[in-house]
């Protein structure tokens, strides 16, 4: 079945230092791919999406790039803020008719400091 | 403004005891989901419903169950044949047609007394 590796966390980063997330998946064919982020104590919030091969996500500074080659999906933002700190997750859904539940990765804890 | 609310933001349930889980929904989606998030097991699915009066069981559905009556509505019991329900239990809704993000609401979390 389908499923999303994520790097394991918690990963710790000073202010301003470059962030990559390590997403990668298993799927048959072309699905989606998201980036949720999490708050404390909040649901997930949809930080971005690519839904086609070489398709690059970008929001708020962060991006993420679609390479089928590598089947992965990485986040990466330049320069990160304590207000970063929160965890991510990365998902998939599957490509095909009448198949659109999500799967989740296990999720990347990012505490930055000042 | 158009969103998801669960409620309430905390329960407390008893040895024996249902509870449920409100999660409303004033998107207009088709399709609504119930999840659970243990520490470092990320999300895992309950059921989901495509469409009112219909619904599917997720991944760890034994213990659980929902209706889906209105459109705007899916609620969620947890009950006595769940034997480890302390989670954080989180509701999304989305349109079922594919490339569609899902939406979540800010989630319950359960605790045993």
């Amino acid at each position: 079945g389908d499923s999303v590796t994520q790097m394991e966390g918690p990963v710790t980063l000073s202010e301003e230092a470059f962030l990559t997330i390590n997403c990668t998946y298993t799927a048959t064919g072309y699905p989606s791919l998201f980036w949720y982020v999490q708050y404390p104590g909040e649901g997930l919030q949809l930080l971005l999406k690519a839904t086609k091969a070489d398709d690059k996500g970008s929001n708020k500074g962060f991006e993420a790039t679609y390479r089928k080659e590598t089947t992965s999906f990485h986040l990466e933002k330049g320069s990160v803020q304590v207000s970063d700190s929160a965890v991510y997750f990365c998902a998939l859904s599957p490509s095909g008719a009448g198949s659109y539940q999500l799967t989740f990765g296990k999720g990347t804890k990012l505490s930055v400091i000042p | 403004d158009g969103g998801i609310t669960q409620s309430p933001k905390y329960l407390f349930r008893k040895e024996g005891q249902n509870v449920t889980l409100s999660c409303e929904q004033n998107l207009n989606h088709d399709a609504m989901y119930w999840y659970r998030q243990d520490p470092g097991q990320g999300l895992r699915l309950i059921y989901y419903s495509q469409i009112v009066n219909d619904f599917q069981k997720g991944d760890i559905a034994e213990g659980y169950s929902v209706s889906r009556e209105k459109k705007e509505s899916f609620p969620l019991t947890v009950t006595s044949a769940q034997k480890n329900p302390t989670a954080f239990y989180l509701c999304a809704s989305s349109d079922w047609t594919n490339n569609q993000p899902q939406h979540f609401g800010d989630g319950t979390r359960l605790s045993i007394l």
